[in-house]
């Protein structure tokens, strides 16, 4: 099976700054037909996970543009430009390149 | 809007059986493959299984292969999970989730199961 490891598993910024999470992946989440199928989610607490990102680096329907993901292969990265409040939560990244699909640890992101 | 509702989970004993169901809603159900998702308690996220759109495939967790069953009726835009014989690590909140094309784009609220005696 793919791992997908996180880093950092948990990260306190100041409201209006950047943060980045890193997944890597075990082997290349290049599929045979040239797509990459690497998403990224966020859960807040009690609530059900949401699409952000999806193929490594476009942004799902109605997710601010301060959201913006990036990599190829086995290195990828979800950074957000200026964090606000309501971006708390547990942030996943997950393939669906190889089956069974798998999901990163999470990464929490808490405001300082 | 896409509205996916889950039911069917409670507390049960190990080696019970459990049938969860969600319905779909604001979307064409028959085009889309289907999974669920789960989440154990204060853990991350676990996918358990999947059926394409048409019923043609199904792909289980190795850990729940022989004793979960995925089914689906496109003509009430119903998603079903048979689960028998279950043990206690199968305690866990579970997802209905919408593929959207290898990417998991609606998830429904969740049904908690826990298995207990």
């Amino acid at each position: 099976d793919i791992v997908l490891t996180q880093t950092p598993l948990s990260s306190r910024v100041t409201l209006g700054q950047p943060a980045s999470i890193s997944c890597r992946s075990s082997r290349s989440l290049l599929h045979s037909n040239g797509d990459t199928y690497l998403s990224w989610l966020h859960q807040r607490p009690g609530q059900p996970p949401r699409l952000l990102i999806y193929m490594v680096s476009h942004r799902f329907s109605g997710v601010p543009d301060r959201f913006s993901g990036s990599g190829a292969e086995t290195e990828f990265t979800l950074t957000i430009s200026r964090v606000q409040a309501e971006d708390v939560g547990v942030y996943y990244c997950m393939q669906a390149t190889r089956s069974p699909y798998t999901f990163g640890q999470g990464t929490t992101l808490e405001i300082k | 809007q896409v509205q996916l509702v889950e039911s069917g989970g409670g507390v049960v004993q190990p080696g019970r059986s459990l049938r969860l169901s969600c319905e779909a809603s604001g979307f064409n159900f028959s085009h889309y493959g289907m999974h669920w998702v789960r989440q154990a308690p204060g853990k991350g996220l676990e996918w358990v299984a999947v059926i394409w759109y048409d019923r043609s495939n199904k792909y289980y967790l190795d850990s729940v292969k022989g004793r979960f069953t995925i089914s689906r009726d496109n003509s009430k835009s119903t998603l079903d999970l048979e689960m028998k014989d279950l043990r206690v690590e199968d305690t866990a909140v579970y997802y209905c989730v919408r593929d959207g094309a290898w990417w998991f784009d609606h998830w429904g609220q969740g049904t908690p199961v826990s298995v207990s005696s």
